[in-house]
């Protein structure tokens, strides 16, 4: 059974600062990773998606990038904003074609100005 | 505005108690998906449908039922509403194998 797992489950950094956000899965037969951002309150909005091939993806200030042999993924955010406070899901798409997300816990983050 | 629309956004229920949500998408979506997230955790799928007259069991399929009798719609019920089920349920759609749109939420509290 795939278990997804986020630490650290909390982070404050000052503005301006890089940081990452990082996400293990116990099985390395996934069909893609993605990366979710969630408002208070609010749903989740798709950030980034791997395909289990790929190794990376970029954003403007944001990248993921994914190793299915060690099972991680990481979220680089360059230089932080308070817009960027969130909490931050990653979700794992187990089997070769699979539709089913497997969730972390989720990383709360908090930019302080 | 394209997306996914949950409605209601907000329900108190007593112990016991039935209700539907209800979950349409106008992306022409074949998947769509029930979620529940509760409080340190995260997501987990409760139900899903890969197509019009589909549906599956997730995790956590307990004390729930679904029907997807038109592929734009999925329709989440509680037959008798418990404590445990007090959420925030999430409904999701996709093409398959691709990026997911997700709904704003449901926040349910059964007293």
């Amino acid at each position: 059974k795939q278990e997804v797992t986020q630490i650290p489950a909390a982070l404050s950094v000052p503005e301006g600062e890089n940081l990452v956000l990082n996400c293990s899965f116990t099985d390395s037969a996934i069909y893609n990773l993605q990366w979710f951002r969630q408002d208070p309150g609010k749903g989740l909005t798709s950030l980034l998606l791997i395909q289990s091939s790929q190794r990376e993806q970029t954003s403007g200030r944001l990248n993921a990038s994914l190793d299915k042999s060690s099972g991680r993924s990481t979220l680089y955010i360059a230089a932080s904003q308070p817009g960027d406070s969130a909490t931050y899901l990653c979700a794992a798409t187990p089997g070769e074609y699979g539709n089913k997300l497997v969730f972390g816990a989720g990383t709360i983050l908090r930019v302080k100005s | 505005n394209a997306g996914v629309t949950q409605t209601p956004k907000f329900r108190v229920l007593k112990t016991g108690q039935s209700m539907t949500l209800l979950c349409a998408q106008d992306m022409n979506h074949e998947y769509m998906y029930w979620y529940r997230q509760d409080p340190g955790m995260g997501l987990r799928l409760i139900h899903y449908s890969v197509g019009e007259g589909t549906t599956a069991k997730g995790e956590v399929p307990d004390g729930y039922n679904v029907s997807r009798l038109k592929k734009q719609n999925f329709l989440l019920g509680l037959e008798s509403a418990a404590p445990s089920q007090t959420s925030v349920y999430f409904c999701a759609s996709n093409a398959g194998g691709y990026g997911y749109t997700f709904g704003s939420g449901t926040r349910l509290t059964v007293v």
